[in-house]
């Protein structure tokens, strides 16, 4: 399978959290990995290995993974957190790469 | 730092091939994978394929008859060649580092894009 449903559209208030989630059933058997993209700028890797952070991401973003879905959280939203965010795994044969179709988070 | 940057034509026509390069500074390319994505505008990512150095390619299966990736170690760079264009084509072209390996301790592959270029804008148009 090669297929990752990311809910199209998500909003949150200012300072407060939310999630977003990913749901496939390649993530059964591999993690996802988290961009995010603003407008006119290349995607950032926010998380990866399902609860990773690279080094600068803030630690209000967070990821976890239940079964066939993966989250990404984010505690304490700012307006600069508001994008659009990927998720992002592999199909089932574990060599190819493929990504949701994205959330657009709007922080109110 | 690791930097990365794609170059090639703005604009394609119909039926040609595409040949895309991005350079990679502060990094050798040797020791990493290296991915291509693309983003039509206003719509999602999608993974064109990825290389290693030894030559070894992976490609989006839906689109793997028209895509062939290359590395050249001696300019640090690595190429993308998309064939038999069409409007559908149309959208920026990203090169990024891939993670694939064995993290210390663990028991599974990571696989993940750490490092992004800025993008290049394609238009496939007569």
């Amino acid at each position: 399978s090669s297929e990752l449903t990311q809910d199209p559209a998500v909003s949150v208030a200012l300072g407060q959290t939310v999630r977003i989630t990913c749901q496939g059933d390649s993530l059964r058997s591999y993690y996802a990995s988290w961009y995010q993209q603003k407008p006119g700028q290349a995607p950032l890797l926010v998380i990866y290995d399902k609860d990773k952070r690279p080094s600068g991401i803030p630690d209000r973003f967070s990821g976890s993974t239940s079964g066939d879905t993966a989250s990404l959280t984010i505690t304490g939203a700012q307006a600069e957190d508001e994008a659009d965010y990927y998720c992002n795994s592999r199909d089932t044969s574990g060599i190819h790469v493929f990504f949701g179709g994205g959330t657009k988070l709007t922080v109110l | 730092q690791v930097q990365l940057q794609e170059s090639g034509p703005g604009l394609v026509k119909p039926s040609e091939t595409l040949s895309l390069t991005c350079t990679v500074s502060g990094v050798s390319i040797s020791d990493y994978f290296w991915s291509w994505i693309r983003q039509p505008a206003g719509k999602g990512l999608e993974w064109i394929g990825r290389i290693f150095t030894t030559g070894t390619s992976s490609y989006n299966p839906s689109l793997n008859s028209r895509v062939t990736m290359s590395v050249d170690t001696s300019k640090n760079q690595f190429s993308l060649r998309v064939s038999s264009l069409t409007a559908a084509d149309t959208a920026i072209y990203y090169c990024a580092r891939q993670i694939v390996a064995v993290p210390p301790g663990a028991n599974y592959y990571s696989m993940y894009m750490d490092v992004w270029g800025k993008g290049i804008t394609v238009t496939v148009s007569s």
